[in-house]
């Protein structure tokens, strides 16, 4: 079963529009973890956020914020006043708890991914 | 400070050869992952490292196999390589001591096409 699923598999905006990355989990541990991170065509991901399951605050930097719910599990992104540079594929993760019951991360569960295609 | 360095950045490899990727996280993390990204199964987990111990292991055949030496840095190996094994391999690493705020750090990947 999937654990991370984004619905939204190809997103194209002009620039300064806002765009809003969807994002729905699935886990049967009460601790958990989430993140975004974002791919350019380099390749390598880019560590957007983390956030913990027991703080549904949601959190905003710069253009960037993040809506937590844990009623709905999802994890949804917001990009305000999009720019070009933001153009690249973003991807939603999960780790659940290491089996140990430590706070290490063990492996992460990633969504198929978002490709966002901001135009001048 | 160094970020996470995978080395070859591309590899082009033949039906039944083996390869060898590398792989030196970021000074003083002791974790090491390793990613496979392909445009139809998209980012699956491999294996994780900690302690020269291999902690956590994905859905791959026994063809993958990885090790983690004293200075943490990692190599991955795969054997009697296929055709689908033509994928971005990326490597990951973290402090790993239980910090409240841990989160991983990937390298820009290994480029690996199977002809």
């Amino acid at each position: 079963a999937q654990k991370v699923t984004q619905a939204q598999t190809e997103i194209s905006v002009v620039e300064k529009e806002d765009v809003t990355l969807d994002c729905v989990y699935e886990t049967r541990d009460t601790t958990y973890y989430l993140f975004w991170y974002k791919q350019p065509p380099s390749g390598e991901l880019v560590f957007l956020i983390r956030r913990n399951s027991f703080d549904e605050q949601n959190e905003i930097s710069g253009r960037y914020s993040w809506n937590f719910q844990k009623s709905t599990s999802s994890f949804n992104f917001t990009i305000t006043a999009s720019q070009v540079v933001d153009s690249a594929v973003y991807f939603c993760a999960l780790s659940e708890s290491h089996p140990r019951g430590s706070s290490t991360l063990g492996r992460l569960y990633f969504g198929r991914g978002t490709q966002l295609t901001v135009w001048p | 400070k160094a970020g996470v360095t995978q080395t070859p950045r591309y590899l082009i490899k033949t039906r039944g050869q083996q390869v060898t990727l590398s792989c030196s996280p970021i000074s003083g993390h002791r974790s090491v992952s390793w990613y496979q990204q392909t445009p139809g199964q998209g980012l699956q987990f491999l294996f994780e490292y900690f302690s020269e111990t291999q902690r956590n292991k994905g859905n791959f055949p026994g063809r993958f196999s990885g090790r983690q030496f004293s200075n943490s840095r990692s190599e991955m190996n795969v054997s009697t390589l296929e055709l689908g094994d033509s994928a971005l391999y990326l490597c990951a690493s973290s402090l790993d001591y239980g910090h409240y705020n841990e989160k991983l750090f990937f390298g820009s990947g290994t480029q690996l096409s199977v002809l």
